[in-house]
């Protein structure tokens, strides 16, 4: 069955660096996300993008992030400047259709620690 | 404001028994898509059923159905003959309007399973 990839599964940085996580989304899916767990919390919305464009994004989701799809399989989420608060669970998503119509497929998850 | 509640943060069951974890949510949608996905300590998030509410049927799969009541807003998740594996937080989450990729999810149930 097709999954979603996300490199890596744990990535430690320093808090006022740039990090960038990784998702290979199911390849013919066509919408895709991004998800925070912060340990013992609600997985929350951050963003949704669909033909090269944000569609909709949380106001978790603010100036320090930004979201890429650099080629035809990767989706990249980049964190300018990371925050202690921005240490979480981050999990990409991919769905067939928007809207909550079709399930989302959750990739395994990066686990961000900032220090 | 749309909400997902879990009111059950743990529960436990024996192996091969049966077990209810509950939900409720609030929305003014009339059509709209339910889930519920389960996280492993591997922290994963696994689809593990869809309820379309236009549908009176409620879903199953395989081990896995709902109790699914429209006018109560109520998805509640039932496992029969639980297993081993079947140990892990489950969410129930659903999209928070007709219009919108974000899906809301409650704060979980960690299902504990005793041979």
């Amino acid at each position: 069955e097709p999954e979603v990839t996300q490199t890596p599964s744990h990535q430690v940085t320093q808090m006022g660096q740039e990090v960038i996580l990784r998702c290979v989304p199911i390849s013919n899916h066509l919408y895709f996300y991004w998800y925070r767990q912060i340990l013992g919390q609600k997985v929350e919305f951050l963003v949704s993008f669909y033909n090269n464009e944000i569609s909709e994004k949380s106001e978790i989701f603010d100036d320090q992030f930004s979201v890429e799809r650099p080629d035809g399989s990767n989706f990249t989420l980049k964190i300018r400047s990371t925050k202690l608060e921005d240490s979480a669970m981050y999990f990409c998503a991919s769905s067939e259709q928007p809207r909550g119509n079709s399930p989302l497929h959750f990739g395994n998850g990066t686990r961000l620690t900032v220090t | 404001a749309q909400t997902v509640t879990q009111s059950q943060p743990e529960m436990s069951v024996q192996e091969a028994e049966t077990v209810t974890l509950s939900c409720t949510y609030d929305t003014s949608e009339s059509d709209y898509y339910l889930f519920w996905y389960k996280q492993p300590p591997s922290r994963q998030m696994i689809l593990v059923i869809r309820q379309e509410a236009y549908k009176q049927q409620n879903a199953t799969e395989n081990r896995f159905s709902v109790n699914f009541q429209k006018a109560a807003k109520s998805f509640s998740l039932k496992i029969s003959d639980s297993q081993l594996g079947d140990a892990a937080m489950y969410f129930c989450a659903y999209p928070l309007r007709r219009n919108t990729d974000k899906l809301i999810f409650g704060t979980g149930t960690r299902l504990q399973v005793f041979p």
